[in-house]
């Protein structure tokens, strides 16, 4: 596609339940990122997908957070036994990776709330 | 660690008038530096980047950035602001940790008043 895709771009759930957001990233990218962006907390790293190396997992803040990115395209980020302080945007982003200075390109996110 | 700081949670300015949204940067090496800007419920877009050479980079919108190496700065900049311009801006640095990821200041909000 033209951009980097997510979704659902709303969820809410109730506390305990597990949810699944998902990102399709600009064709031919190589590097995925998944930040979150809470009230108040700024935007925070999660994990890093490269091709198919195993990724970078030293941003997700509990093991009830996962990821995966299935055939180097498609990532999907897991939430289990979701909390209310798991209320937050999360933005999933792409680049065509190697050099530093490539531009890295951002979805609209996924807006999740938690009651 | 790299780092990026922004000193101002908010500026405020008329429209017409210039404005600059302020970055400050702490890095080993060679800065790789973005600017990003976040609209009401959207995500973040690119607006501008400084990989090398010309200090003044002029990116989306109009925007523009000058890169001081001796100030550590690379404020943003806009010789004439409009009410549209009225977001959320993100500095940023590609960091050497997880696939060179970004890692953003605390964000700027700006107000561009009629």
């Amino acid at each position: 596609g033209a951009g980097v895709s997510q979704s659902p771009s709303n969820k809410v759930t109730e506390k305990g339940k597990d949810v699944e957001l998902r990102c399709d990233p600009i064709s031919g990218h190589t590097a995925l990122y998944w930040y979150r962006q809470s009230l108040g907390q700024g935007l925070e790293f999660l994990i890093y997908f490269q091709g198919n190396s195993a990724p970078d997992k030293s941003g997700l803040p509990s093991d009830r957070f996962s990821a995966e990115r299935t055939g180097g395209s498609v990532s999907t980020l897991t939430i289990q036994r979701t909390q209310q302080e798991d209320s937050a945007v999360y933005l999933c982003a792409s680049t065509s990776g190697g050099s530093s200075g490539n531009t890295i390109y951002f979805g609209e996110g996924s807006w999740l709330t938690v009651v | 660690a790299q780092s990026v700081a922004q000193p101002e949670d908010q500026v405020n300015v008329a429209e017409g008038n210039p404005l600059t949204v302020k970055c400050t940067y702490s890095v080993s090496g060679n800065p790789y530096l973005f600017w990003y800007v976040q609209y009401p419920n959207r995500g973040l877009q690119f607006l501008l980047k400084y990989i090398t050479g010309d200090n003044l980079v002029k990116g989306s919108y109009g925007f523009e950035a000058e890169f001081n190496k001796s100030q550590t700065s690379f404020h943003l900049k806009k010789p004439s602001a409009l009410v549209s311009d009225s977001a959320l801006y993100f500095c940023a640095v590609r960091d050497w940790r997880a696939g060179n990821m970004l890692t953003f200041g605390g964000g700027t909000r700006l107000m561009v008043k009629p």
